[in-house]
């Protein structure tokens, strides 16, 4: 079946370095992908999204580029803040009857001044 | 614009008491509509989606169901809680066909069962 497959966190960072996510799937047929983040204490938040092959997704600094030849949507973003520190989930949604989301195991970044 | 409800917003209940979370969405109609639950520092495990009125699907065997009895209304409900029960509950609510399945996610229901 579906699956998505992202690095095991946690990430800690300084500010203003690179970050990158990893985030891997498998699927049949051509599911969209999304990045969700979660605050601590509160529900998810959509991040970004690519609804096809070579698609970018873009918010808030962050983006990830739908990859079909490597099955990757790796999670970018140039420099961090501490305001970035949160849990991110890969996901992907298969376009079939009540479009399951299937999420990835989530990755903790913290993000130290 | 769209917005979704859930409440309680937190909640504290005996093993073996009933539960009742209530989700409401705004601002849609057919959403498609789902329950989920994260366990303390885990992913999202999904337990039941609706894609309209009276229509539950249930992901996994538990003694949790799932009613919808009104096209934007969704309730998670238990007869007998069980220690295990304990978790963060997230409703979400997502377009239907036709268009990018995006989700939308509630504030969440922290429940702890002692």
């Amino acid at each position: 079946g579906d699956s998505v497959t992202q690095m095991e966190g946690p990430v800690t960072l300084s500010e203003e370095a690179f970050l990158t996510i990893n985030c891997t799937y498998t699927a049949t047929g051509y599911p969209s992908l999304f990045w969700y983040v979660q605050y601590p204490g509160e529900g998810l938040q959509l991040l970004l999204k690519a609804t096809k092959a070579d698609d970018k997704g873009s918010n808030k600094g962050f983006e990830a580029t739908y990859r079909k030849e490597t099955t990757s949507f790796h999670l970018e973003k140039g420099s961090v803040q501490v305001s970035d520190s949160a849990v991110y989930f890969c996901a992907l949604t298969a376009h079939t009857g009540g479009f399951k989301t299937i999420f990835g195991a989530g990755t903790r970044l913290f993000v130290k001044a | 614009s769209q917005t979704i409800h859930q409440w309680p917003a937190t909640l504290v209940q005996p093993v073996g008491s009933p539960l009742s979370l209530e989700c409401t969405v705004e601002g849609t109609s057919n959403p498609n509509l789902y329950w989920y639950r994260q366990a303390a520092g885990r992913g999202l495990q999904l337990l039941f989606y609706s894609v309209g009125i009276g229509q539950i699907s249930s992901e996994v065997p538990q003694n949790l169901s799932a009613s919808r009895p009104q096209d934007r209304q969704f309730i998670l409900s238990s007869k007998k809680l069980l220690l295990s029960d304990s978790g963060f509950y997230l409703c979400a609510w997502g377009p239907g066909q036709g268009e990018t399945p995006t989700q939308y996610f509630g504030p969440g229901t922290r429940l702890t069962v002692l």
